[in-house]
C-alpha cells in the first residue's frame, strides 16, 4: 500500500537547538498531520494542515504543507528536554475526483534524542 | 473532559486465550479505528468503522475482531488466531469529514504474552 517516507529516522537534539524533519510522499495528499508521541502513551496531536502552502504554528512549533502537496516539513525552534519523544507524520491521499482516498496513513517516525 | 479512554493500560494474554481491549469516546465522533504499533514502525490498521453497526477491515485484520454496537464505544478482540499479539494497541475517533479529517488517539493498551 502507499508509504510516507519520513526523515530522519533518528535524531539527537542540544538544548536550545532547532529541528527540522520532513515527510514526503508519492502522490499528492489532501491533509498532512503531525504527531508526537511519547513513550507508553498515545500520538497526541500537533499540528493540522489542509491547504498547499499552508503554514501553521503552534508554540515553537511551525509546520508547512508543501507546494507539491506530496511534502511536508514540522521544525522545532530552541529545542528543550520535553521534546524528546517520536514525532509521526500522517496525511489522506487525494482521489482523481479531488476527495481523499481511504485512511490515514502515517509515516514511521523520527525519533528525537537528547544529545549525550 | 472530552477525550478517548483505552482500558486496560497494560493486558496479559495467555496461549490460546482471547482477550478484549476497551475504547470509549465521548467526542461524538462517527468513525473509529484501532490500530497497531510494533517497536519502531508506523501505526498499521486494523479495524475501522465509519458508523454504528458497521465496520471495515483494515490492512491487518486477521486474527482480530471488533464490534460497534454503540457509537461511543469500539472494542477489539484479540483472538487466538493472532499469533503474534504482543503490541502496543491505539484506538483513535474521527473529527470532520473530507479533507478536513483528524483523528485524536486514546491512551493505549499494551498486550503481552505470558
Amino acid at each position: 500500500g502507499q508509504q510516507l517516507n519520513q526523515s530522519p529516522q533518528s535524531m539527537f537534539i542540544q538544548e536550545g537547538e532547532d529541528v527540522s524533519m520532513n515527510c514526503t510522499s508519492s502522490s499528492i495528499f489532501n491533509t498532512w498531520l503531525w504527531y508526537k508521541q511519547d513513550p507508553g502513551e498515545g500520538p497526541v496531536l500537533l499540528i493540522a494542515l489542509y491547504k498547499a502552502g499552508e503554514l501553521t504554528s503552534n508554540g515553537r512549533l511551525t509546520a508547512q504543507f508543501g507546494i507539491t502537496r506530496k511534502d511536508s516539513f514540522l521544525n522545532i525552534s530552541a529545542s528543550i528536554p520535553s521534546d524528546v519523544g517520536i514525532y509521526f507524520c500522517a496525511g489522506t491521499a487525494k482521489t482523481r475526483t479531488g476527495g481523499s482516498q481511504g485512511n490515514l496513513i502515517f509515516g514511521k517516525g523520527t525519533k528525537l534524542s537528547v544529545k549525550p | 473532559d472530552g477525550g478517548i479512554t483505552q482500558s486496560p493500560k497494560y493486558l496479559f494474554r495467555k496461549e490460546g486465550q482471547n482477550v478484549t481491549l476497551s475504547c470509549e469516546q465521548n467526542l461524538n465522533h462517527d468513525a473509529m479505528y484501532w490500530y497497531r504499533q510494533d517497536p519502531g514502525q508506523g501505526l498499521r490498521l486494523i479495524y475501522y468503522s465509519q458508523i454504528v453497526n458497521d465496520f471495515q477491515k483494515g490492512d491487518i485484520a486477521e486474527g482480530y475482531s471488533v464490534s460497534r454496537e454503540k457509537k461511543e464505544s469500539f472494542p477489539l478482540t484479540v483472538t487466538s488466531a493472532q499469533k503474534n499479539p504482543t503490541a502496543f494497541y491505539l484506538c483513535a475517533s474521527k473529527e470532520g469529514r473530507g479533507p478536513r479529517e483528524t483523528q485524536y488517539f486514546g491512551p493505549g493498551t499494551r498486550l503481552l504474552v505470558l
